[in-house]
């Protein structure tokens, strides 16, 4: 079965530091993986996706996932963190039908001034 | 640019009541429509997507039913509403062709209350 798996419910980190989000997969083939933020009570946007190719995977705001094949692994990281950051974040994977797409449970990023 | 509108944002209804929350997308043609629940403000939750006009899949079994009448819009609907109904409601689409295929697009959202 697809699925990906987020192993932190929450992340802090100081402002002005490096942040990561972790994120691993179980898919079969050659996956393709998302992320996406989620600011409270708003929808879920788009940042960023793997298809193939560069395995750094440059998106908006600032931020960047490195696909590593090896670790099934698609970490989100960020050079430096902002308050503005703070969100939810969630990874996301091709789902049981050609159509869908399967989430993780969600990472709660805090930045902390 | 495509956009996707979704209302009412917030609505809070009595248990037995029906629903009715509506979803259109903007600027791109044939989309696929998904909607989602996000229960406690963590996961999501497939409820129904369609690939075309009166082309409904349902993902969970419950008293919930979704509707595509028009290329653009998606609905969904209760007849009944239950208490666990309460959440926040996410449409979403994605194009049926093109770069950005694999991609799904959300919406703003619709807060249901059922008391």
């Amino acid at each position: 079965a697809q699925s990906v798996a987020q192993p932190e419910d929450q992340v802090n980190v100081a402002e002005g530091n490096p942040l990561t989000v972790k994120c691993t997969y179980s898919v079969s083939g050659n996956p393709y993986l998302f992320w996406y933020v989620q600011y409270p009570n708003r929808g879920l946007q788009f940042l960023l996706k793997y298809i193939t190719g560069d395995n750094l995977v440059k998106g908006s705001y600032g931020f960047e996932a490195e696909f590593n094949k090896s670790q099934t692994s698609f970490h989100l990281k960020k050079p430096s963190a902002l308050v503005s950051d703070s969100a939810l974040y969630f990874c996301a994977a091709p789902g049981a039908g050609s159509y869908q797409l399967t989430f993780g449970k969600g990472t709660k990023l805090s930045v902390i001034p | 640019s495509q956009t996707i509108h979704q209302w009412p944002a917030t609505l809070v209804q009595p248990v037995g009541s029906p629903l009715s929350l509506e979803c259109t997308v903007e600027g791109t043609s044939n989309p696929n429509l998904y909607w989602y629940r996000q229960a406690a403000g963590r996961g999501l939750q497939l409820l129904f997507y369609s690939v075309g006009i009166g082309q409904i899949s349902s993902e969970v079994p419950q008293n919930l039913s979704a509707s595509r009448p028009q290329d653009r819009q998606f609905i969904l609907s209760s007849k009944k509403l239950l208490l666990s109904d309460s959440g926040f409601y996410l449409c979403a689409w994605r194009p049926d062709r093109g770069p950005s295929q694999e991609t799904q697009y959300f919406g703003p959202g619709t807060r249901l209350l059922v008391l």
